[in-house]
């Protein structure tokens, strides 16, 4: 069975660091590109970033909103994906979720399995 | 980037109805090379992770009811629930995934009339 488990939310203050946890199970890991969507409260989902597989150099790409001060990993041999936060917001607020891509070593751009989120508050 | 338009907001709708949403895109997210539109539709309840209904516009994922449906081109395009369950009360969301930054419709919630 396909898992993905975020951890590592929590309160932060604003300028503060936070790193994330995707850890996942069920899968072969390194085969599938990872992503990160948000979903600030009472407001929709957003797009945040996602890493590729290592046949495509572990490349990420990131929303506007958070480029520059977030920063995606993963570790293959763990079957981990983080999320590195730096100069956090009060509108980065959101509970986070990590997606599995749908397309295995390349991706397609959406993600068939989720995590159940972990909320993220950032006071100011 | 592309913005991803969703109407209405809300949709109160009977059950046994239809329901119909619509996401219209800025830009075309159509590919030629492919003969494929960049387009996925998710459905999100509370306290609950993104769920995959369709992606490639019109291809349900698998165990997705036979009641959900794609449809559309270029940059318009609806998801229609045939007849409404109780448990399909719920935030919609489109996305286009055809060009970085991958971009979300603003959503629209159904709930029951």
């Amino acid at each position: 069975e396909v898992q993905l488990v975020e951890s590592g939310g929590g309160l932060v203050q604003a300028g503060r660091s936070l790193r994330l946890s995707c850890t996942t199970s069920g899968f072969t890991f390194g085969d599938y590109a990872v992503a990160w969507v948000r979903q600030a409260p009472g407001k929709g989902l957003e797009w945040v970033g996602l890493i590729r597989t290592k046949p495509y150099g572990e490349t990420k790409d990131y929303a506007a909103s958070v480029k520059g001060r977030f920063s995606i990993s993963r570790d293959d041999s763990k079957g981990i994906a983080y999320l590195e936060m730096n100069s956090l917001k009060s509108e980065d607020t959101a509970v986070y979720f990590c997606g599995k891509d749908s397309l295995s070593i390349a991706w397609y751009g959406f993600c068939d399995y989720w995590g159940q989120g972990t909320p993220v508050t950032v006071s100011s | 980037d592309f913005v991803m338009t969703q109407s209405p907001d809300s949709l109160p709708v009977s059950l046994g109805e239809r329901a119909t949403i619509n996401c219209k895109s800025s830009q075309s997210v159509f590919y030629s090379s492919t003969n494929k539109n960049y387009l996925a539709w998710y459905q999100k309840k509370p306290g609950q992770p993104p769920k995959l209904l369709i992606y490639w516009a019109s291809t349900r994922e698998s165990g997705v009811p036979d009641r959900f449906s794609g449809s559309g081109s270029g940059t318009d395009f609806t998801l229609t629930i045939s007849s409404l369950q109780a448990e399909d009360v719920a935030a919609y969301y489109c996305q286009q995934y055809i060009k970085l930054p991958y971009t979300f419709g603003q959503g629209t919630k159904l709930e029951i009339k």
